[in-house]
């Protein structure tokens, strides 16, 4: 079973400027994940989708951060105009289905320096 | 709200020596509790799970935790340490509708 998928593994960019994330869930996982992990700190939840649905954006800072997962497959988390304290590690996970597995299976993350 | 602590920023140990790793939950309700992994430039690997039923869970790798209710904790455990345990561990609380809130990780270091 192959397992979740994320592009690019690490991206440099200057503050002010765009960036797009892309992950690949789990076949078959409805609900999705994006995490920010700054360095010394646990995952924070960013968004959570369940098929191309949000579940919960509640932490997400809508302002400059937007993401979509528009035929609840695959997802792109955006960054647009990006800030010095955006640089982290983005995760993407996934999950079977809300109601029988609560494991969430993490991807390898995209390393992000905002200079 | 829900919460996890690990109060050690780094355990050491000697390689062949028990490990074991902190972690005290706060939430409402009953708490679902999970240990992930993480090596360098890797993502969060899952260990194990807590959600009912015995409170000794054994998970991969050799580890296992130890739920206990009324002290609020979920330690991860294993009884003889290997180099190659060196990693970063995470205790999650599972909240909302299926949400993970993690604590800060706790840096395991295994010296030969």
């Amino acid at each position: 079973e192959a397992g979740v998928a994320q592009s690019p593994r690490y991206k440099i960019i200057e503050k002010r400027q765009s960036v797009a994330f892309w992950c690949n869930p789990i076949s078959g996982h409805a609900t999705l994940y994006w995490y920010q992990q700054i360095l010394g700190q646990g995952p924070k939840l960013l968004i959570q989708f369940q098929n191309n649905g949000v579940v919960d954006d509640s932490q997400l800072p809508k302002d400059r951060f937007s993401a979509e997962r528009l035929k609840g497959v695959d997802s792109t988390l955006k960054i647009q105009p990006a800030k010095l304290e955006d640089s982290a590690v983005y995760l993407c996970a996934s999950s079977l289905d809300t109601g029988r597995s609560y494991e969430q299976y993490f991807g390898p993350g995209t390393r992000l320096t905002v200079t | 709200a829900q919460s996890v602590a690990q109060p050690e920023d780094q355990v050491k140990v000697a390689e062949g020596n028990p490990l074991t790793v902190k972690c005290t939950y706060s939430v409402s309700g009953n708490p679902y509790l999970f240990w992930y992994v993480q090596y360098p430039n890797r993502g969060l690997q899952f260990l194990l799970k807590y959600i009912t039923g015995d409170n000794l869970v054994k998970g991969s790798y050799g580890f296992e935790a130890e739920f206990n209710k009324s002290q609020t904790s979920f330690h991860l455990k294993k009884p003889s340490a290997l180099v190659s345990d060196s990693a970063l561990y995470f205790c999650a609380v599972l909240y909302g509708n299926n949400r993970l809130a993690f604590g800060k990780g706790n840096q395991v270091v295994v010296i030969p």
